[in-house]
């Protein structure tokens, strides 16, 4: 079965701080990747998303995403967090089939000011 | 731009009552996925819509039913409570069923609470 796993359940950075939240999936065929955002007391938003071509995915707000297909990965990054990114973080999994996300736990980041 | 529309945004009933949430996606969206988040867990996937017909199941309670209507707008209900169904309930839209490439759009959530 499909699974994504993230490796980090809680981080904590201070501002300015580089950040990269872990992603792996189990599947072996073709998949459309997306990290998603929660803000607090807000609903999911879509941050990137990752569906074919450059593997180096770019996001809103200075995020950006690497696919490597050989690692079944997809990492989360960002050179340099704010206060305001302060938030849960989702990577999710779609497969070309059914068409439904598979999320991961999540990762909750606290970024300090 | 509009967005996915949830109704109530909060809901508290008793054990073994029942409740209706609604969704109304986006317009021209035609698929719909309902998702339920427990508190500090990740979005569990309820069931989906594409085009009034159900497109797939996932861990849905027997006690809980959901279709979508001619508008595209949807509905889960949800019998028989029980305080484990405390959740947000997050409902999300897109174009084209799954075989368009395109992200999920979510709405706000609807917040039940069983007491």
């Amino acid at each position: 079965a499909q699974s994504v796993s993230q490796h980090n359940h809680h981080v904590i950075l201070s501002e300015a701080a580089s950040l990269e939240l872990g992603c792996n999936y189990s599947y072996g065929g073709t998949v459309n990747l997306f990290w998603y955002v929660q803000y607090p007391g807000q609903h999911l938003q879509l941050l990137l998303k990752y569906f074919s071509g450059d593997p180096l995915v770019k996001g809103i707000k200075g995020f950006e995403a690497e696919f490597i297909k050989s690692k079944f990965s997809f990492n989360l990054r960002k050179p340099s967090v704010q206060w305001s990114d302060t938030a849960e973080y989702f990577c999710a999994v779609k497969n070309n089939q059914g068409g439904k996300l598979i999320f991961g736990q999540g990762t909750e980041l606290s970024v300090k000011p | 731009a509009a967005g996915v529309i949830q109704s109530p945004r909060h809901l508290i009933k008793e054990k073994r009552e029942t409740a209706t949430l609604k969704c109304y996606p986006i317009p021209r969206h035609d698929t719909v996925y309902w998702y339920q988040q427990g508190p500090g867990q990740d979005p569990q996937f309820l069931i989906s819509f594409y085009e009034k017909m159900q497109s797939d199941k996932g861990s849905i309670p027997d006690r809980f039913s959901a279709q979508q209507f001619s508008d595209y707008h949807s509905e889960l209900n949800m019998s028989s409570l029980e305080l484990g169904d405390s959740a947000l309930y997050f409902c999300a839209s897109r174009l084209g069923g799954s075989s368009y490439n395109s992200p999920l759009h979510f709405g706000n959530g609807t917040r039940l609470t069983v007491t």
